[in-house]
C-alpha cells in the first residue's frame, strides 16, 4: 500500500522558532502536498509539489516556506513560527494521472 | 478559486439509520473524492469518483459534475461510521485538490 509519513508527529515550539515539518513517500508519486487542519475550516493548502525542484504556493502560502529537494522528501518550514500557525499539519502524495491522494498521519504543531 | 461546500456540517444519527452527505462545488470539477477521518487520525480515500455512482459495502457515492455536485450516502449506519468526510475537488493533474469543510458525522448505539 502507498505509504506516506511524517515527522515529527507532535512539536512544541517557541515563537520566532524555526520548525521544519517532512513528509516522506514510498509511492513514487509525482506531486505532493502541505495542508493544514483547524477546527471549522477543513484542509487548507499551503505549498504543494510536482515533482523534485520544483514548489508551488497554495491558498494559505504565508509564513511558510517548502522544499522538494527529491521525488520522495517534502518539507514545510516554518522560518518564525508565531501562535496561528498551531494547527494540524498533513502531507499527502498525489498520482498525477488519477490525481487519488494518499495521506500521513498528520502532525500536531503547537507554538507557545 | 475553487470553493467547496460541505452539507450539513454535523449530523447525528441513531445506528441503523441512513446519512446522506452533500458536497457542492463552484467551479468545474474534473476530480472528485470523498474522504473519511477517524476523530484526530489520517485520512483515508473512500471514491475517486469525477462522475456517475460507485459503491463499496454500505457507501453509495454519485457525482453529477455538469450540475457541480456530488452525495456520499450511508446505508444502515454504525456507530464506527463516526467521524468527519471530506470532499475534495480539482480540476487536473495540475491544479491541488481543494478540500470542503468536512461534514462531522456521530452514530449513536
Amino acid at each position: 500500500e502507498a505509504a506516506v509519513t511524517q515527522s515529527p508527529r507532535n512539536k512544541v515550539a517557541v515563537t520566532g522558532g524555526k520548525v521544519t515539518l517532512s513528509c516522506n513517500q514510498t509511492n513514487n508519486h509525482n506531486n505532493m502536498y502541505w495542508y493544514r487542519q483547524d477546527t471549522g475550516h477543513g484542509l487548507r493548502l499551503i505549498h504543494y509539489s510536482y515533482g523534485a525542484g520544483s514548489t508551488e504556493k497554495g491558498d494559505i502560502p504565508d509564513g511558510y516556506k517548502a522544499s522538494r529537494p527529491s521525488q520522495e522528501n517534502f518539507s514545510l518550514i516554518l522560518e518564525l513560527a508565531t501562535p496561528s500557525q498551531t494547527s494540524v499539519y498533513f502531507c499527502a502524495s498525489g498520482d498525477a494521472d488519477t490525481g487519488q491522494l494518499y495521506f500521513g498521519e498528520g502532525s500536531k504543531l503547537t507554538v507557545l | 478559486g475553487q470553493q467547496v461546500q460541505q452539507s450539513p456540517a454535523s449530523l447525528v444519527l441513531q445506528e441503523g439509520e441512513n446519512a446522506e452527505l452533500q458536497c457542492n462545488f463552484s467551479s468545474t470539477a474534473t476530480r472528485l473524492q470523498w474522504f473519511y477521518q477517524h476523530p484526530g487520525g489520517r485520512l483515508v480515500s473512500l471514491f475517486y469518483n469525477p462522475s456517475g455512482t460507485k459503491h463499496t459495502g454500505r457507501l453509495t457515492s454519485t457525482t453529477v459534475t455538469n450540475e457541480r455536485r456530488s452525495s456520499l450516502h450511508i446505508s444502515s449506519s454504525q456507530t464506527t461510521d463516526s467521524g468527519t468526510y471530506f470532499c475534495a475537488i480539482d480540476r487536473s493533474n495540475n491544479n491541488a485538490p481543494r478540500f470542503g469543510a468536512g461534514t462531522k458525522l456521530s452514530v449513536k448505539p
